[in-house]
């Protein structure tokens, strides 16, 4: 199985601020890599899926990048509602795998 | 709009039998595969099972292969999980999700239900 290890675990931030959360893959997975944004109370939201294609709906201050092992995702400039828990996913192969998780907090 | 919406859920002793349901709505279900993903609490994602458009393809990781069974009905547009031989470890927030394509194998999930609880308990 494909192991994803995501750091960090925890992040502060200040709206307008930038972060960068990263997806490490134990094996290659080309550039099968999506995440997820997770709220209380809303279903999960897929923000970006391949690596770095944006979901339809997705604001443009998110961005993926990376392919084969190492994928990062960047919120830029910050807003209130990008507040939650991420997920990165691996969708090359089965059994797909999740990585655990990035809470990203106010500061 | 697209809707998934679970059911089902509730409370069950271990090695005990349990369905789930999800009812979709919005799109035309028997174009898309389908899954459940499922969540203890206070932990991560974990895939639990995966379905083709038609149903003849299914998948599953191993913590679930032989206990649990995907199935789907078309006509009705629902999802269905049943869970067999239930154990603690299965205790989870089970979601509905649809595959974003045709082919399951390499797509992630683009819409989720949200979720229904099961608690799997003496």
């Amino acid at each position: 199985d494909v192991q994803m290890t995501q750091s960090p675990s925890n992040l502060a931030a200040s709206p307008g601020e930038s972060v960068s959360i990263n997806c490490k893959a134990s094996k290659s997975i080309s550039k099968y890599l999506a995440w997820y944004q997770q709220k209380p109370g809303k279903a999960n939201k897929l923000l970006i899926y391949s690596g770095s294609t944006l979901q339809s709906g997705t604001p443009s201050r998110f961005s993926g990048s990376g392919s084969g092992t190492d994928f990062t995702l960047t919120i830029r400039n910050l807003e209130p509602e990008d507040f939650g828990l991420y997920y990165c996913q691996q969708h090359n192969e089965y059994p797909f795998t999740f990585g655990s998780g990035t809470k990203l907090e106010i500061k | 709009e697209v809707q998934l919406v679970e059911s089902g859920g509730g409370l069950v002793q271990p090695g005990r039998s349990l369905k789930l349901s999800c009812a979709a709505s919005g799109f035309t279900f028997s174009s898309f595969p389908m899954a459940w993903v499922r969540q203890a609490p206070k932990k991560g994602l974990e895939w639990v099972a995966s379905i083709s458009s038609g149903g003849g393809g299914t998948y599953y990781p191993d913590s679930v292969k032989g206990r649990f069974t995907i199935s789907r009905d078309n006509a009705k547009s629902t999802l269905y999980l049943q869970m067999d031989s239930l154990r603690s470890e299965d205790t989870a927030s089970y979601y509905c999700a649809r595959h974003d394509g045709i082919i399951a194998a390499i797509t992630p999930f683009d819409y989720w239900g949200q979720g229904v609880m099961v608690t799997v308990s003496s």
